[in-house]
């Protein structure tokens, strides 16, 4: 199947700073990516689903100032966790979908990110 | 709105046992269903998925039905391996181009 990569796959950071994360599509085009966050012994909560070239739209409760996403390629989104804090450490995973070939429309998934925030 | 059940783990079975792992679904129209399955340090991976009523999905001796009538996707497998230990979710799409909604996961360790 497709593969999505994430990075970096764990990240410490200091309160108050942003962190940055990539997800890339690594043998596909991917006009749709999603982030979710899932919390210990929790589901997969989707955050938001990004387009390629448009504006994310966001999940209720999710503020789009504080989790910036840009889908500039057809390969890549990335996720900026804008000042941090305690209560943002998560693991973040990524999910890009697929709409050629064999594999269409299903959704793969990146290994994730550990985010641990000071 | 849709959302997913699945049975709270974690289930702790010996090797060769019989595993079933339930969900049921609350969803408008007709959803797809999947299961997918998280090993230790890796990204979520399509185990099997059902499109339809009474469809049947199957993959590395897992198995679930698409019960429309039960509103159910129950994960099953006749002899579970140590390397079947995982996270397993079930999850269901209502249509093309939505997202996929997940349950809350069940931890699966599995003993020699």
């Amino acid at each position: 199947g497709a593969v999505v990569s994430q990075h970096p796959s764990w990240v410490i950071c200091k309160s108050g700073t942003s962190v940055k994360i990539e997800c890339r599509s690594l043998d596909f085009q991917a006009t749709t990516m999603f982030w979710y966050r899932q919390f210990p012994k929790q589901s997969l909560m989707l955050m938001a689903t990004s387009n390629e070239g448009s504006k994310a739209t966001y999940e209720q409760g999710v503020e789009k100032d504080k989790f910036l996403i840009n889908h500039a390629s057809l390969t890549l989104s990335t996720l900026t966790v804008t000042s941090a804090h305690p209560e943002d450490s998560s693991f973040y995973i990524c999910s890009a979908r697929d709409l050629t070939g064999d594999s269409y429309n299903e959704q793969f998934f990146g290994p994730g990110t550990r985010l641990t925030v000071l | 709105g849709n959302s997913v059940t699945q049975m709270e783990g974690p289930v702790t079975l010996s090797e060769e046992a019989f595993l079933t792992i339930n969900c049921t679904y609350t969803a408008t129209g007709y959803p797809s269903l999947f299961w997918y399955v998280q090993y230790p340090g890796e990204g979520l991976q399509l185990l099997l998925k059902a499109t339809k009523a009474d469809d049947k999905g199957s993959n590395k001796g897992f198995e679930a039905t698409y019960r429309k009538e039960t509103t159910s996707f129950h994960l099953e497998k006749g002899s579970v391996q140590v390397s079947d230990s995982a996270v397993y979710f079930c999850a269901l799409r209502n249509s093309g181009n939505t997202p996929l909604v997940f349950g809350k996961g069940t931890r699966l360790s599995v003993i020699a």
